[in-house]
């Protein structure tokens, strides 16, 4: 199995402020069709794991452009800018290239 | 707009089996691969496995870590989606999930305790 490695494990942020969350994955995620199926998703209390970025880069529909990601190959990065009360809460990677699709262990944004 | 409700969890002893029911809504069902995913609490989510679409003869694929044990299934017909649970252990213990292809959309959960 891909195993997908987030670090750093918990983050705390000012609101306002700027994270970065890292993803690396155990190889590489390029699919042979050459898409890279490597997304994030937002577990907020007590509700379901929501898609923010799929294939590396790309918000899903109404996602603000405060979230961006990057990336290629096996190193991803999550990047929250102007981070918001609403953007706390568990942040996953998780990858589709391969089977089984599998997910990073999380990174908990929780405020300063 | 689109929906999943998962239902039929609860509690089971060990060795049981239990059926989830996910009810789609708000997308041309066959059109779409749909998964079951599970989180044990406090933990990552774990892809149990899917079955495709109808351009792909509802075909399916699972987790080697439930293979043989658990068994995906839908019934295009009323839009629903299920996963059969055999032979339950300690350790399926968890919200179960179902979702759309590419993960877009995930339903509410059920939790599912498998416990004497």
């Amino acid at each position: 199995d891909v195993v997908m490695t987030q670090t750093p494990v918990s983050l705390s942020v000012s609101l306002g402020g700027q994270v970065s969350i890292s993803c690396r994955s155990s190889q590489s995620l390029v699919h042979n069709n050459g898409n890279t199926y490597l997304s994030w998703y937002l577990q907020k209390p007590g509700q379901s794991p929501q898609l923010l970025i799929y294939k590396v880069s790309n918000r899903f529909s109404g996602i603000s452009d405060r979230f961006s990601g990057s990336g290629s190959g096996t190193d991803f990065t999550l990047k929250i800018s102007r981070v918001e009360p609403d953007d706390l809460g568990v942040y996953y990677c998780g990858q589709g290239t391969q089977y089984p699709n599998t997910f990073g262990a999380g990174t908990k944004l929780e405020l300063k | 707009e689109v929906k999943l409700l998962e239902s039929g969890g609860g509690l089971v002893q060990p060795g049981g089996s239990m059926r989830l029911s996910c009810a789609a809504s708000g997308f041309t069902f066959t059109d779409f691969y749909m998964y079951w995913i599970r989180q044990p609490a406090g933990k990552a989510p774990e892809w149990l496995g899917f079955i495709r679409n109808k351009a792909n003869g509802y075909t399916t694929e699972y987790n080697p870590s439930v293979k043989g044990r658990f068994t995906i299934s839908r019934d295009n017909t009323q839009n629903m989606l299920y996963l059969q649970m055999n032979t339950l252990r300690a350790e399926d213990t968890a919200t179960y999930y179902c979702a759309r292809m590419g993960f877009d959309y995930w339903g509410q959960g059920v939790m599912v305790t498998v416990s004497s």
